[in-house]
């Protein structure tokens, strides 16, 4: 059972915007930074989203991160079948002093 | 660039050893946070292990404290994970991380570590 919550999977059509929830506690997401993750099963995570909101370079701005509490948002529009991946929220919790992801949500773009 | 390059993994009978490798380049290795995570068959990320830039502290997932030992060579830009008395529940792929300014932002691609009798 993974520290942070996210929905298993989620769906949309091509063209159309998605956005995927992350809960936490108040020693993880609520005083700490939360990143996004796109992974490809056989290839390695990449970083979509880092310091809650920051897009690193390369990362196309239909790319969204938001944090409210302790919740985060990731924010996908103009979606297209490339960006069928599966997506993970991770986080410091600084109770446990470990890292925590959530268990991982499998986006399908129909 | 900066590359993380994991290597060590294989298939290993349960209570055996195995020790993996990741080798650093194109960042000033000894700057940085280091971490472990690995992502079981069917299963979403794990994190296991983090070692500090320094190698002065380290901290370990539950599941796997006082079995695995991270550690790092800083003069060979490398970071190891011990794993010993491996379990079935241990089989997965380990990725190696680099820790930047609050994110992990630098994955390695992953190695198998398959624990079967």
């Amino acid at each position: 059972q993974s520290v942070l919550t996210q929905p298993p999977s989620v769906s949309a059509a091509p063209g159309q915007k998605v956005t995927i929830s992350c809960s936490g506690s108040s020693s993880s997401i609520e005083n700490n930074y939360v990143s996004w993750f796109q992974h490809v099963p056989g290839t390695a995570p990449k970083l979509l989203i880092y310091d809650n909101n920051k897009r690193p370079s390369g990362i196309p701005d239909r790319f969204s991160g938001s944090k409210s509490g302790t919740s985060a948002t990731l924010g996908i529009t103009g979606l297209q079948t490339g960006d069928e991946a599966d997506y993970y929220c991770g986080t410091w919790d600084s109770s446990l002093s470990a890292g925590v992801f959530g268990g991982g949500t499998k986006l399908t773009v129909l | 660039q900066v590359q993380l390059v994991e290597s060590g993994g294989g298939v290993v009978q349960p209570g055996r050893s195995l020790r993996l490798s990741c080798a650093a380049s194109g960042f000033i290795f000894r700057s940085n946070g280091m971490h472990w995570v690995r992502q079981a068959p069917g299963k979403g990320l794990e994190w296991v292990a983090v070692i500090w830039y320094d190698g002065s502290k380290t901290n370990y997932a539950d599941s796997v404290r006082g079995r695995f030992t991270i550690s790092r060579d800083n003069a060979k830009n490398t970071l190891y994970l011990q794993m010993n008395s491996l379990r079935a529940e241990d089989t997965a792929v380990y990725y190696c991380l680099r820790y930047n300014i609050n994110t992990f932002d630098y994955w390695g691609q992953g190695t198998l570590v398959a624990v079967s009798s």
